[in-house]
């Protein structure tokens, strides 16, 4: 079956700029999560999705960043007014749910350049 | 505070050798960990796991100890094959209170030689 598929796999914007990073998570799964790596940092948690709610956004790094989930499905991570430290690959995983032990399968990620 | 740390950058291993991989962790309400193989350009992937009521899980070539009094488990890889090469990043959870998100350690880059 599909796996994660995440859009576009390159963007690169303007500093200042207003981004939208889609994930679509495999069907089925009730958990999505959204990770980044920065250039030469391990993966660093997000924000995660039980359905279409949001019960943890504890890892978003500023007010800049969102996200959101609709019809249990695709989800869109916002990042406004970008700058050079968003620079990173975004990535997107999902499991059967959260709270249990499933794995989380990734998707291939976003890579995001702020020039 | 990194709760999970992977020490060793990288690694190198002959073929048909073993490769340990080691990860530590600090919080005690870890009770979930995974460890995941990543290419370059391309998402991690799954490997294998271990729950925290148990001390070894094995898959094939992958084993993974869990030591929980030392708060430290490894992945061994035998024999290893150049195909293994890879980062490989181990990842810690906390089920009930964090909805399963990943804590991640730096990762290590293996390298199998022919």
């Amino acid at each position: 079956g599909a796996g994660v598929s995440q859009s576009p796999s390159n963007k690169v914007t303007e500093k200042g700029k207003d981004v939208e990073l889609r994930c679509d998570p495999i069907s089925g799964h009730t958990a999505l999560y959204w990770y980044r790596q920065s250039l030469g940092q391990g993966l660093e948690f997000l924000i995660y999705f039980q359905g279409n709610s949001a019960p943890d956004k504890s890892g978003l790094p500023s007010d800049r960043f969102s996200a959101e989930r609709t019809g249990g499905s695709v989800s869109t991570l916002t990042i406004q007014r970008t700058q050079q430290e968003d620079s990173a690959v975004y990535l997107c995983a999902s499991s059967l749910q959260a709270g249990g032990p499933y794995e989380q399968y990734f998707g291939p990620g976003t890579r995001l350049t702020v020039t | 505070d990194q709760q999970v740390k992977q020490n060793s950058p990288s690694l190198s291993v002959q073929e048909g050798r073993i490769s340990i991989l080691n990860c530590d962790y600090t919080n005690s309400m870890f009770d979930y960990f995974l460890w995941y193989k990543k290419y370059p350009a391309e998402g991690p992937t799954f490997l294998i796991s271990i729950s925290s009521i148990k001390d070894k899980n094995e898959d094939g070539r992958f084993t993974v100890f869990l030591n929980k009094s030392a708060k430290h488990l490894s992945l061994h890889i035998v024999p290893s094959q150049p195909g293994d090469s890879a980062v490989y990043f181990c990842a810690a959870s906390a089920l009930e209170t964090s909805g399963s998100r990943l804590t991640f350690g730096e990762g290590t880059q293996l390298t199998v030689n022919p």
